[in-house]
C-alpha cells in the first residue's frame, strides 16, 4: 500500500539555523499539508497546498516558513531561522482530490537547541 | 472560533470490554468528523469519517455516531484488545470548506489485558 514518506527521521539544529524538511506525498494525490505536534499537545494544522500554490495557512505559518514541490515527487516545508520553540513533530500528509481523508507520513522530529 | 474537545485525557479500559470516546465540538455543525488513531512517535491513520447526516458509521470493530443536536461524535471500540491502545483524535474541517484538519486534544486509550 503506497506510504507517504517523510526525511529526516530526526533533525537537530541550533536556533537561528535554517532547516528543510522533505516529504514524498503518495503519488496520485493532489493536496498536500503540513502539520506540526509539539510534545505533549495536539496536531496542529500549518500550511496546506494545491495546484503549486498555498490554499490555507495557519497563524503559525508566519514569514519564516516556506513550502515548496521543487519537482513532481518531492514536497518540502523550510524554516528561515529556527526558534527554540520550533521544536515539535511535523507531519506531512497528502490526499486525494475526490477524498476528505488525509495520509499523514511518519513526522520529522526537529530538535532545536 | 471552533473547538472539539475530546473530554477524557486517559481512558483505562478491561480488554473485551468496549471502550467509549467522546468528542464535542462547538458552533456549527461540521459537514463531517474524522476518527484518527496515533500511536507514539507516529503520525495520524485515519479510521472513520461520518457526515453530518449520518447517525451511525461501523468498520469491524469500531462504530462512530454524529449528533448535531448534542454537538457530539461517540467512537466505540468493541471487544478491545491490548493492541487497540493508542491516542485516538477526532478531527473537523477548520475553517467550513476548507481542507485542512482541526484536532482535538485526543484521548489516550489503554486496554489491560
Amino acid at each position: 500500500e503506497p506510504e507517504v514518506t517523510q526525511t529526516p527521521s530526526h533533525q537537530v539544529t541550533q536556533m537561528g539555523q535554517e532547516v528543510i524538511l522533505r516529504c514524498v506525498p503518495i503519488s496520485n494525490h493532489l493536496y498536500f499539508y503540513w502539520y506540526r505536534q509539539i510534545l505533549g499537545q495536539k496536531v496542529e494544522f500549518l500550511v496546506s497546498f494545491y495546484n503549486n500554490e498555498i490554499s490555507e495557512k495557519s497563524e503559525i505559518f508566519d514569514d519564516q516558513f516556506s513550502v515548496e514541490r521543487p519537482d513532481g515527487s518531492n514536497f518540502t516545508l523550510k524554516i528561515r531561522s529556527t526558534k527554540l520553540e520550533d521544536s515539535a513533530m511535523y507531519f506531512c500528509a497528502s490526499a486525494p482530490l475526490d477524498s476528505r481523508t488525509q495520509y499523514f507520513g511518519p513526522g520529522t522530529r526537529l530538535t532545536v537547541l | 472560533s471552533q473547538k472539539i474537545e475530546q473530554n477524557s485525557e486517559a481512558l483505562n479500559i478491561q480488554e473485551g470490554k468496549t471502550a467509549t470516546l467522546t468528542c464535542n465540538y462547538t458552533n456549527y455543525s461540521p459537514a463531517y468528523l474524522q476518527w484518527y488513531r496515533q500511536d507514539p512517535g507516529r503520525g495520524p491513520v485515519f479510521l472513520l469519517l461520518i457526515r453530518e447526516n449520518e447517525k451511525e458509521k461501523r468498520k469491524e470493530r469500531l462504530k462512530v455516531t454524529f449528533d448535531t443536536t448534542l454537538k457530539q461524535s461517540l467512537f466505540h471500540i468493541t471487544a478491545s484488545q491490548p493492541a487497540d491502545s493508542a491516542t485516538y483524535l477526532c478531527a473537523r474541517r477548520d475553517p467550513a470548506g476548507a481542507n485542512n484538519l482541526f484536532f482535538g486534544t485526543g484521548t489516550r486509550l489503554t486496554v489491560i489485558p
